[in-house]
């Protein structure tokens, strides 16, 4: 079965500052990886994902992530943190063995930003 | 509409009555996920519906649960005889092809609380 790990469950940033939000993962097959973000009373919107390709891959607002099979990880950064990036963060993976439709979570990091 | 749609956004039950949450897919979305998430946890996986094909319901907690998907499109999600730790938020997605790469889609969730 696949599983996610991710890093920290609160991480504090400083505005301007770096953003690093760790995610591992668990399976024998590469799978799909996907990172979402929930904003404060709202739905999960896709932030990007890893299919296939290019192993950076860049998403909305400035964060991308990197895929390292050797590391079986898929970190998020974001440069210069912004006030607007306070949310909670999940990472998710799909199932190959399941034609890669299903996607297990994390447990996710709420992310806050220090003025 | 242009995304997942829930409904009720809120529900407040009693204990042991039943409920039913709605979601409505993104037009021509062949796959239908239901998640829960839990005050401070992650996404739980509930069931997921491809098609026309018999659903996967390995995430379902308990026989008070089930879920049907009419017609290919809406999907309805009941619980039986509620109980406090069914207090949650549920959440809805659907997608077309995600093996091919596509996006999974999520509605804004429902928010149940049973008292």
């Amino acid at each position: 079965a696949q599983s996610v790990t991710q890093l920290g469950s609160h991480v504090s940033v400083s505005e301007g500052a770096l953003v690093l939000l760790r995610c591992n993962y668990s399976s024998s097959v590469p799978p799909y990886l996907f990172w979402y973000v929930q904003y404060p009373n709202q739905g999960l919107q896709l932030l990007l994902k890893y299919t296939t390709g290019a192993t950076l891959v860049k998403g909305i607002n400035g964060f991308e992530a990197e895929f390292k099979k050797s590391e079986t990880s898929f970190h998020l950064t974001k440069p210069s943190a912004h006030m607007s990036d306070a949310a909670e963060y999940f990472c998710a993976v799909s199932d190959p063995n399941f034609g890669n439709e299903k996607l297990t979570f994390g447990t996710g990091t709420r992310l806050t930003i220090i003025p | 509409g242009a995304g997942v749609s829930q409904s009720p956004s809120n529900k407040v039950t009693e204990k042991g009555k039943d409920v039913e949450l709605r979601c409505d897919p993104i037009s021509g979305h062949t796959a239908l996920y239901w998640y829960r998430q839990s005050l401070g946890q992650g996404l739980e996986f509930l069931i997921y519906f491809q098609g026309n094909s018999a659903p996967d319901k390995s995430g379902l907690p308990s026989d008070r649960f089930s879920a049907e998907r009419t017609g290919g499109s809406v999907s309805t999600l009941t619980i039986q005889r509620t109980q406090q730790e069914d207090s949650a938020v549920y959440l809805c997605a659907s997608s077309f092809d995600v093996s091919s790469g596509n996006t999974i889609y999520f509605g804004e969730g429902s928010w149940l609380t049973v008292v």
